[in-house]
C-alpha cells in the first residue's frame, strides 16, 4: 500500500538557518506530493504540492521538487523565521484502506529559536 | 468567512456514550473527508464522500458513520465511545475527488473519551 516517511522532529533551528525536511513515499504509479503546515491550535493547510515527476512545488519561500527516481519530494527553504514553527506533514494522494485520499507522513515538528 | 467549519471545537464525554460532530463548508466543493489524528500527530483517513457516495476505510470501525444531509455537511456520529477514539478529528473538502484537487481542512475537534 502507499506510504509516507519522513523524519521526525522535533527539529530545531536558529532563525536564518537554512531548513531541510526530508520526505520518501511508497506509492503505485506516480501520485501527486503534498506538503501541510499545521500552526499550533490550527487545522492543516496546504503549503506547496507537485503533480508529475520533476516539478518542483513553491510557496512563502518553501520549496520542494518531485524526484520520482529516489521517490522522495524534500521540504527546503533558505532562509527560517520564527513564524515557521510549526508541523510539516509530506502527503500523498492515494488509496487508504480502501477510501481514496490523502495518505500523510508521520509529521515533523520544527520549531525556529530567535 | 470560514471556508471549512467544524462543530465542537472541544468534546469531552464518559466511555459508553454517543456523540456527534458537525462539518460544513461554503467553498461549492463536491468531497469530503474526516481524518483521524492521534495523540503522537499521525493523520489518518477515515472516510471520504463524494456525491453520495461514501468510501470507507475498511481499518475504521462500523462504530462509526458519517451522514450527509446536503452537499455542503458531512457529520460524523460515533456511538458506544471507547477511550481509543480520544484523538483530534478534521474534516476537510476538496472541489472534486481527484488527486491534484488541493484539500482544505476544518481547525479540527479534539475528542477526549474518559
Amino acid at each position: 500500500g502507499n506510504s509516507v516517511t519522513q523524519m521526525e522532529g522535533p527539529v530545531t533551528l536558529s532563525e536564518e538557518a537554512f531548513l531541510t525536511i526530508n520526505c520518501t513515499y511508497t506509492a503505485t504509479g506516480y501520485p501527486s506530493l503534498f506538503w501541510y503546515v499545521q500552526y499550533p491550535g490550527e487545522g492543516l493547510q496546504l503549503l506547496l504540492k507537485a503533480t508529475k515527476a520533476d516539478d518542483k512545488g513553491s510557496n512563502k519561500g518553501f520549496e520542494a521538487t518531485y524526484r520520482k527516481e529516489t521517490t522522495s519530494f524534500h521540504l527546503e527553504k533558505g532562509s527560517v523565521q520564527v513564524s515557521d514553527s510549526a508541523v510539516y506533514f509530506c502527503a500523498l494522494w492515494g488509496s487508504g484502506g480502501g477510501a481514496d485520499g490523502l495518505t500523510f507522513g508521520k509529521g515533523t515538528h520544527l520549531i525556529i529559536q530567535p | 468567512d470560514t471556508a471549512v467549519s467544524q462543530t465542537p471545537k472541544y468534546l469531552v464525554t464518559q466511555m459508553g456514550n454517543d456523540k456527534s460532530i458537525k462539518c460544513e463548508q461554503n467553498l461549492g466543493h463536491d468531497t469530503m473527508y474526516w481524518y483521524k489524528q492521534d495523540s503522537k500527530k499521525f493523520l489518518k483517513i477515515m472516510f471520504s464522500y463524494n456525491n453520495k457516495e461514501l468510501i470507507i476505510n475498511e481499518t475504521v470501525p462500523n462504530r462509526f458513520s458519517p451522514k450527509s444531509p446536503d452537499k455542503a455537511h458531512l457529520n460524523l456520529h460515533i456511538n458506544s465511545l471507547e477511550l481509543g477514539d480520544s484523538a483530534v478529528y478534521f474534516c476537510a473538502s476538496s472541489l472534486r475527488q481527484g488527486e491534484t484537487d488541493t484539500q482544505y481542512f476544518g481547525p479540527g475537534t479534539r475528542l477526549t473519551v474518559l
